[in-house]
């Protein structure tokens, strides 16, 4: 089975510049999230979608961040300005219901740097 | 607000039994307790989760005391590739938000 593919890999960009990134969660999975994970921390939820719809984005900040999940399969996460204090790794898990009694699988991650 | 507590460092013996605690006094009845490890530059990776009784799996073993407000992840027989980052998640019964704290990193020493 493959698992949940992010590119790109790494992206450099400058400060006030934008940026997006990709994700294919598991076909057939319902839930996908998204997470930023600043360098020492653990991963920080941004965005959850149940298919197309959003579950929870409270910690997304809206004013400079948003993302979208088209028919319910891949998902996009934008950037517009980017900050310094941007720069982590985001990772893209799904997961096949979302439920409490459900594994995610995550992806590999980009990883950001603001310059 | 945190809804378990982890140890932030621990070291292991390789070859030996790793035993990683944690405590989530708050948890409801409904919610699953989740173990996720992260090995350096990879993304999470799922370990084995449970809800009232002990669970066993391939990878490890996840024993919840009968209150359920504690859980420890044991790792039977650690290798050097066991060491990462581990985290004790509670996953709630009607937002399903499954959360990371800082975990535990975990160092296996020859």
């Amino acid at each position: 089975e493959a698992g949940v593919a992010q590119s790109p890999r790494y992206k450099i960009i400058e400060k006030r510049q934008s940026v997006a990134f990709w994700c294919n969660p598991i076909s057939g999975h319902a839930t996908l999230y998204w997470y930023q994970q600043i360098l020492g921390q653990g991963p920080k939820l941004l965005i959850q979608f149940q298919n197309n719809g959003v579950v929870d984005d409270s910690q997304l900040p809206k004013d400079r961040f948003s993302a979208e999940r088209l028919k319910g399969v891949d998902s996009t996460l934008k950037i517009q300005p980017a900050k310094l204090e941007d720069s982590a790794v985001y990772l893209c898990a799904s997961s096949s219901t979302g439920g409490s009694n459900t594994e995610a699988f995550f992806g590999q991650g980009t990883r950001l740097t603001v310059v | 607000d945190a809804k378990t507590t982890q140890p932030p460092s621990m070291d292991c013996a390789e070859g030996r039994a790793a035993n990683l605690p944690c405590n989530h006094s708050t948890i409801s009845g409904n919610e699953y307790v989740y173990w996720y490890r992260q090995i350096h530059s990879q993304g999470p990776q799922y370990i084995i989760h449970g809800l009232k009784n002990n669970e066993t799996n391939e990878m490890a073993s996840l024993i919840i005391t009968e209150d359920r407000k504690s859980s420890t992840l044991i790792l039977p027989h650690a290798t050097l590739r066991d060491t990462a980052v581990y985290y004790c998640i509670v996953l709630g019964s009607n937002d399903y938000k499954l959360s990371f704290g800082a975990g535990t990193t975990v160092t296996v020493r020859a």
